[in-house]
């Protein structure tokens, strides 16, 4: 068990660029979670998996925001268009549904972006 | 949706000293999580605990979801304890999670 890897760890696009980041989730973990957090605040939910399945998305989440999980293991989280709203800490977590009494979160170290 | 608050938003300690944070939410909840975000940014789960009582080394919880709170117990604090606690709860029991603002611990020497 390597944990939650994420990658890059930094990230820095102009303006109107789009960037990808991925996220690979400790393995027996059938469920994958994006969030993203801004300087002082707590981790703002974005979207999550189960397996492959999207089963929601944020209404926080422009049409620019697209995740996908193809087969159930790694995700990949992209943003079009980038805009300087967008620069902020994205931040990957990974649980487990069944067979475990601990259905907490493992996050990864996260991929900073800045848009300039 | 549900709303999170923690309280104090900042405490400073000197090492050795206890300490309690608090946790309240404005809704049932069957998730409920305390993190540790160290001074590098890495989020730390501590505890999983929807209702009852942990324990694990210095740090203990409690959560009394009747009444919608959960508190964090640190005992004999250390350095290494400074950064900020999350508090986060969900509906499910693997759900999303909503954050709270946190409260920023300093320890001193």
């Amino acid at each position: 068990d390597t944990g939650v890897s994420q990658d890059p760890r930094h990230k820095i696009t102009k303006r109107g660029q789009n960037v990808t980041f991925r996220c690979d989730p400790i393995s027996e973990h059938n469920r994958l979670y994006w969030y993203r957090q801004t300087l002082g605040q707590g981790p703002e939910f974005l979207t999550y998996f189960q397996n492959e399945a999207q089963l929601e998305k944020s209404r926080l989440l422009s049409d620019r925001f697209s995740a996908e999980r193809p087969k159930g293991s790694f995700s990949t989280l992209e943003i079009q268009r980038t805009e300087q709203g967008d620069s902020a800490m994205y931040l990957c977590a990974s649980s487990a549904t069944t067979g475990r009494a601990n259905y907490g979160y493992t996050f990864g170290s996260g991929t900073r972006l800045t848009v300039v | 949706g549900i709303q999170v608050e923690q309280s104090p938003p900042d405490l400073i300690l000197q090492e050795g000293a206890n300490s309690t944070l608090r946790c309240n939410f404005s809704d049932s909840v069957n998730n409920l999580q305390w993190f540790h975000q160290n001074p590098w940014g890495q989020l730390i789960n501590l505890f999983y605990i929807p209702s009852g009582t942990k324990q694990n080394g210095r740090l203990s919880a409690t959560t009394v979801a009747t009444e919608r709170y959960s508190l964090l117990y640190i005992s004999s604090s250390q350095t290494t304890d400074s950064g900020v606690y999350f508090c986060a709860v969900g509906g499910g029991t693997a759900s999303k999670l909503t954050f709270g603002t946190g409260t920023r611990l300093q320890v001193t020497l």
